[in-house]
């Protein structure tokens, strides 16, 4: 089977643009999350989409948004980006159903800010 | 809150020696644990990871972890460090969210493992 994939891997963008990092989960895997990483704050959660709903949202303020198509592939977007939103982004897949599922992790995608 | 400590943000071993790296977490009840490792400029593999049952558990590449509940601790372990498990290693608590959701992992702030030849 073929691992999680987000594209792009790398972007570079102005403070005030607008972005959207795409996701194909696992085959199969209905559940797909977001995390953000940085250096000083480490990983944190965004949101979580299953089935297209969001099921689940971290402490991240609007600008940040996502959405999950039919096919599980899954986007966010992040609207009048600031310098402190350079980041690598994960996303990561996973069965998504009640109990327990681990989650598998893309390469990520590296965004810098100027 | 729910919250994941990794004590020791650097370790150095030497190849051949065994390790562990420490993981800690504040929970109200018994949370699923995990462990990832992430390479410089990679996402994160799953090591292992430990739901319910026999608290010791078996991933890849040669490592273990236990799950001691009177300690709230879910150390990693492996008896023989290879090169290349020079890598940073992560922590996650996987909390139950409303309906069963599992999409919110709670991660430690990581151990960067150093291995000398």
């Amino acid at each position: 089977k073929a691992g999680v994939t987000q594209t792009p891997r790398y972007l570079i963008k102005t403070r005030g643009q607008q972005v959207t990092l795409s996701c194909s989960p696992i085959s199969g895997h209905r559940s797909v999350s977001w995390y953000q990483q940085t250096p000083g704050q480490g990983l944190q959660f965004l949101f979580e989409y299953f089935s297209e709903t969001q099921r689940n949202k971290g402490n991240f303020p609007g600008r940040f948004s996502g959405r999950q198509f039919s096919n599980s592939r899954s986007e966010m977007n992040v609207s009048t980006l600031e310098l402190g939103d350079s980041a690598l982004y994960l996303c990561a897949s996973s069965m998504g159903g009640t109990g327990g599922y681990e989650q598998y992790f893309g390469p990520g995608t590296r965004l810098t800010v100027t | 809150a729910q919250s994941v400590t990794q004590p020791d943000i650097h370790i150095t071993v030497s190849e051949g020696a065994s390790l562990e790296l420490r993981c800690n977490y504040s929970y109200g009840a018994t949370p699923y644990l995990f462990w990832y490792v992430q390479s410089p400029g990679q996402g994160l593999q799953l090591l292992l990871k430990y739901f319910s049952g026999d608290t010791l558990v078996q991933g890849i590449k040669g490592f273990e972890a236990e799950f001691k509940r009177s300690q709230s601790s879910f150390n990693l372990r492996k008896p023989s460090v290879h090169w290349s498990d020079a890598a940073e290693y992560f922590c996650a608590v996987g909390p139950l969210g409303y309906g069963g959701s599992q999409g919110n992992l709670i991660f430690g702030k990581g151990t960067k493992l150093s291995v000398k030849p």
